[in-house]
């Protein structure tokens, strides 16, 4: 069974960082893309970014609203994909989501499989 | 960017019955749209892929359709655990974006 768990989560100031990981178990995770989902509190759906298979390089792609902040890496002998968050502000408050990309387009996927989230609250 | 617009964006409707949405692009992404299911508190669920593969263990009362800008959501013969929030979203390119959601309420 596919499964994800995201951790480290919770209440940072404004302009500090934080770390989320993404532990996967169930599937081969260095064959498979991963992807960053955020929603923001009564929100909808914001893509944050997605990070390619090595087999595909390892690149990666980021929302507008969070490039140059937000880093997104993988460990594939410990099955984890990260997102680093950096120069955090209010509006980056949401419970963010880890998913596996599938389905993908010569573009981007559809994801498959989902974290339970983790809440990142921006607060002073 | 593409733009993914859903209507309506909210509905009623009663068990048993069949409730169509619809979710458009703002420019043409072939077949590569997904439409997820998300209840209160939950992560999304993915229903559809490439507008009208069904997701393994969805049941078959969930179908898509459409191509180009146009893709629809059928689901006939409503149950209770349906009522839900829906969003659609586009797997052609980056950036990834999704519809802003149609809530399905109870009548």
């Amino acid at each position: 069974e596919v499964q994800l768990v995201e951790s480290g989560g919770g209440l940072v100031q404004p302009g500090r960082s934080l770390r989320l990981s993404c532990t996967a178990s169930g599937f081969t995770f260095g064959d498979n893309a991963m992807t960053w989902v955020r929603q923001a509190p009564g929100k909808g759906l914001e893509w944050v970014g997605f990070i390619r298979s090595k087999t595909y390089g390892g690149t990666t792609e980021y929302a507008a609203s969070v490039k140059g902040r937000f880093t997104i890496s993988r460990d594939d002998s410990k099955s984890i994909a990260y997102l680093q968050m950096n120069s955090l502000e209010t509006e980056d408050t949401a419970v963010y989501y880890c998913t596996r990309a599938r389905y993908c387009s010569g573009g981007s996927c559809s994801f498959d499989s989902w974290g339970q989230g983790t809440l990142v609250t921006v607060s002073s | 960017d593409i733009q993914m617009t859903q209507s309506p964006s909210s509905v009623s409707a009663s068990v048993g019955d069949r409730v169509t949405i619809t979710c458009r692009a703002s420019q043409g992404i072939s077949r590569w749209l997904a439409w997820y299911q998300q209840k209160p508190g939950k992560a999304p669920k993915l229903l559809i892929y490439t507008a009208s593969s069904l997701q393994s263990g969805v049941p078959s009362r969930f179908s898509g359709s459409g191509s180009g800008t146009d893709f629809t959501l059928t689901i006939n013969s409503l149950q209770p655990e349906d009522f839900a929030t829906y969003y659609c979203q586009q797997a052609n390119s980056f950036p990834v974006t999704f519809g802003q959601g149609t809530r399905l309420e109870i009548k």
